[in-house]
């Protein structure tokens, strides 16, 4: 069974720095390309980028290019996304995802909630 | 950047009526690669649809997604109660891949 599992809510204030992690199992991790995609609160979804752990090959959106780092580690089958100077804006909850065969985005995990508050 | 405009936002139906919800795009979907998904309250969005017409595994037939190019349309056939959810049309054949806003769809 394809399981993503994210890390838990974080609670951080501005400027701090932050990784949270996407640990997958049931399938080979490092063929298959992970997503990751903000929902700010009472807001749709907005893609971020996309790794794919073989090659760690990265592709980001123009609109969070420079402001977040997507990485996977294949040893521990996890991607994770940081942070270096955390805003009150990135406040939101973040979901990974795999890409699919044909691109779909077919297993998602929970979530998690970041809140950044001073 | 291919913007989906997604309409109505939001969709007022009893339970057994049909859902027609709308996904236009701004230019050509390419290989007419469009998702649906559905989100529930303090859920991760689930895949129903892909490829603008193929059911996700485990999604019920009374899920159908059509169109192609600019206009997509997902259809429920009889809307259960488990239905009522926000939907999101998403397209990953233009780079970068966007999403649209939503649509809310609630009980009457």
């Amino acid at each position: 069974e394809v399981q993503l599992v994210q890390s838990g809510t974080e609670v951080k204030k501005p400027g701090e720095s932050l990784k949270i992690s996407c640990k997958s199992s049931g399938y080979n991790f490092a063929t298959y390309w992970i997503g990751w995609v903000r929902q700010m609160p009472g807001k749709g979804l907005e893609w971020m980028g996309i790794i794919y752990p073989g090659d760690s090959d990265t592709r980001y959106s123009p609109s969070f290019q420079g402001q977040v780092i997507i990485s996977a580690d294949k040893s521990v089958n996890t991607a994770f996304l940081q942070w270096s100077s955390l805003k009150a804006s990135d406040t939101a909850m973040y979901y990974c995802m795999r890409r699919g065969t044909v691109g779909e985005l077919d297993y998602w995990g929970q979530g998690t909630l970041v809140t950044v508050s001073s | 950047e291919i913007v989906l405009t997604q309409s109505p936002g939001t969709l007022s139906l009893s339970p057994g009526e049909r859902a027609t919800l709308s996904c236009r795009a701004s230019q050509t979907v390419p290989s007419n690669y469009l998702a649906w998904f559905q989100q529930k309250p303090g859920q991760a969005p689930k895949l129903l649809i892909y490829g603008a017409s193929t059911r996700a595994t485990g999604i019920p037939d009374r899920f159908s997604g059509s169109g192609s190019g600019t206009d997509f349309t997902l259809t429920i056939s009889r809307m259960e109660p488990e239905d009522f959810a926000v939907y999101y049309c998403h397209q990953w054949g233009g780079s970068p891949r966007t999403f649209g806003q939503g649509t809310k769809v609630e009980i009457k």
